[in-house]
């Protein structure tokens, strides 16, 4: 079974700082892995995905995740918090062959500081 | 339509009524997810429909929850005799062919209340 855990559901950083968001998965078979985020009052959108090619995934907005398949992480960074990056970050696992088997985290809540 | 699309948005009933939520995919979409989001958890999964496929219905809590889809377009999601239990913002999502390693395109969700 597929699993995903979020560490930190709430994260605050300063305007300018590092954001870090932390996913952990579980998985038996290798896995795709997501980022999605969720402004206020607006639906989910994808900012990055993992589909077992490069590693460092660079997504929307400055965002980038990279796969350790020896830590079974895929950590959300960004180098620079900018105030529009407060949201809310979900972390998703799935795996091929069935596409209803997306797995979602709890969500950690960005707040940037300025 | 440009998005996915939720209606309503929306929807605060008494304990004991049905309820319905409608989801408009994206047009060309086959497949369609409902989720459930609960305050400060993750994203629940509840029912897949892909084609002409029968739906993927094991993430339905109870035989009060039903879901149907016309063809690859609109689908309703029902909620017989609502519980307190059930208020939580309900999402649906398409995506192009349901491949575990496609985007998702979520709708705004339906924020539904129970009192």
């Amino acid at each position: 079974a597929q699993s995903v855990t979020q560490l930190g559901s709430h994260v605050s950083v300063s305007e300018g700082a590092l954001v870090l968001l932390r996913c952990n998965y579980s998985s038996s078979v290798p896995p795709y892995l997501f980022w999605y985020v969720q402004y206020p009052n607006q639906g989910l959108q994808l900012l990055l995905k993992y589909t077992s090619a490069a590693t460092l995934v660079k997504g929307i907005n400055g965002f980038e995740a990279e796969f350790k398949k020896s830590e079974t992480s895929f950590h959300l960074t960004k180098p620079s918090a900018h105030m529009s990056d407060a949201a809310e970050y979900f972390c998703a696992v799935s795996v091929a062959g069935a596409g209803n088997q997306f797995y979602f985290g709890t969500g950690t809540s960005l707040t940037v500081i300025p | 339509g440009a998005g996915v699309s939720q209606s309503p948005s929306n929807k605060v009933t008494e304990k004991g009524k049905d309820v319905e939520l409608r989801c408009d995919p994206i047009s060309g979409h086959t497949a369609l997810y409902w989720y459930r989001q609960r305050l400060g958890q993750g994203l629940e999964f509840l029912i897949y429909f892909q084609g002409n496929s029968a739906p993927d219905k094991s993430g339905l809590p109870s035989d009060r929850f039903s879901a149907e889809r016309t063809g690859e377009s609109v689908s309703t999601l029902t909620i017989q005799r609502t519980q307190q239990e059930d208020s939580a913002v309900y999402l649906c999502a398409s995506s192009l062919t349901g491949g575990g390693n496609e985007k998702l395109f979520f709708g705004s969700g339906t924020q539904l209340s129970v009192l």
